[in-house]
C-alpha cells in the first residue's frame, strides 16, 4: 500500500485478555517503530526493528508488552492480560532504514485501544 | 539523544508565516533535527528535516543556526488546517524519534 497501514483502527477489550495489534509498514522499509499515545499525552517510544531484530525494546512498559516482526515486513504488538492503563492509541511506523541515518519515518493511523 | 526545548504554544494569523523555534544546545555533530506535526486525533505527520544546512520542501522550511544548537520551522503562509502540535525532535546514531511536548501551534482567522 501507499502508506503505513494498522489493524484494526479500533479495539475494546476486557481487562484481562490478551489483544495483539498489527502493523503493514511502507513496502521496501527496513526499519519499523512502535509508540503508543495516552488521551492529552505525548508519544511514547515503545519498540523499533531493523530487520526482524529489535535493537532497541527499552519503551516496552512491562513484560505483558511483547513485539516481533516477521519475514522483514508485518509486525505484531501483543498485549497480555490487559489493564485499563493499557488503553491508548498505539502507533506504527516505518522508515527505509533508521532515522538515525538521516531518512524520514512515517506514521499509521493508529489503533485506539480500550480496556474496560 | 540531545534535549530539545520548544515554547508550549503559539499564535499566527492566517496567510503569515510561521515561525516555531526549538532550542537544541546540547546536540552532536552526527544528529539531524528532525520536525513533525500532530493534527488532533491523526497520526504524526513528516514535514522536514535536516543535519547542517537550511532545507525546504513544499510544506515547510527548516533554518538551523551555523553552531547547530538552535534551528527555526517556518511555515510560509499558514493556513487554518495547520493548526497542529510541532515537535522538534534531535536524533542521533540511536535509531529512534523521542517526542518531546512540542509547541501547540493555533492558526487564526
Amino acid at each position: 500500500g501507499a502508506g503505513v497501514s494498522q489493524s484494526p483502527s479500533n479495539k475494546v477489550t476486557e481487562k484481562g485478555k490478551d489483544v495483539e495489534l498489527r502493523c503493514d509498514p511502507i513496502s521496501g522499509h527496513t526499519a519499523l517503530y512502535w509508540y503508543r499515545q495516552s488521551l492529552g499525552q505525548g508519544l511514547e517510544f515503545l519498540i523499533y526493528f531493523q530487520g526482524n531484530s529489535a535493537p532497541d525494546k527499552s519503551g516496552l512498559p512491562s513484560d505483558r508488552f511483547s513485539a516481533e516482526r516477521t519475514g522483514g515486513s508485518v509486525s505484531t504488538l501483543t498485549i497480555q492480560r490487559t489493564q485499563q492503563e493499557d488503553s491508548a492509541v498505539y502507533l506504527c511506523a516505518s522508515s527505509l532504514i533508521t532515522v538515525g541515518q538521516g531518512t524520514e519515518a512515517f506514521f499509521g493511523q493508529g489503533t485506539r485501544l480500550t480496556v474496560v | 539523544d540531545a534535549k530539545t526545548t520548544q515554547p508550549t504554544s503559539m499564535d499566527c494569523a492566517e496567510g503569515r508565516a510561521a515561525n516555531l523555534p526549538c532550542n537544541h544546545s546540547t546536540i552532536s555533530g552526527n544528529e539531524y533535527v528532525y520536525w513533525y506535526r500532530q493534527i488532533h486525533s491523526q497520526g504524526p505527520q513528516y514535514i522536514i528535516h535536516g543535519l547542517k544546512n537550511n532545507e525546504t520542501n513544499e510544506m515547510a522550511s527548516l533554518i538551523i543556526t551555523e553552531d547547530r544548537k538552535s534551528s527555526t520551522l517556518i511555515l510560509p503562509h499558514a493556513t487554518l488546517r495547520d493548526t497542529a502540535v510541532y515537535y522538534c525532535i534531535v536524533n542521533s546514531q540511536g535509531g529512534k524519534l523521542i517526542f518531546g511536548q512540542g509547541t501547540e501551534l493555533s492558526v487564526k482567522p
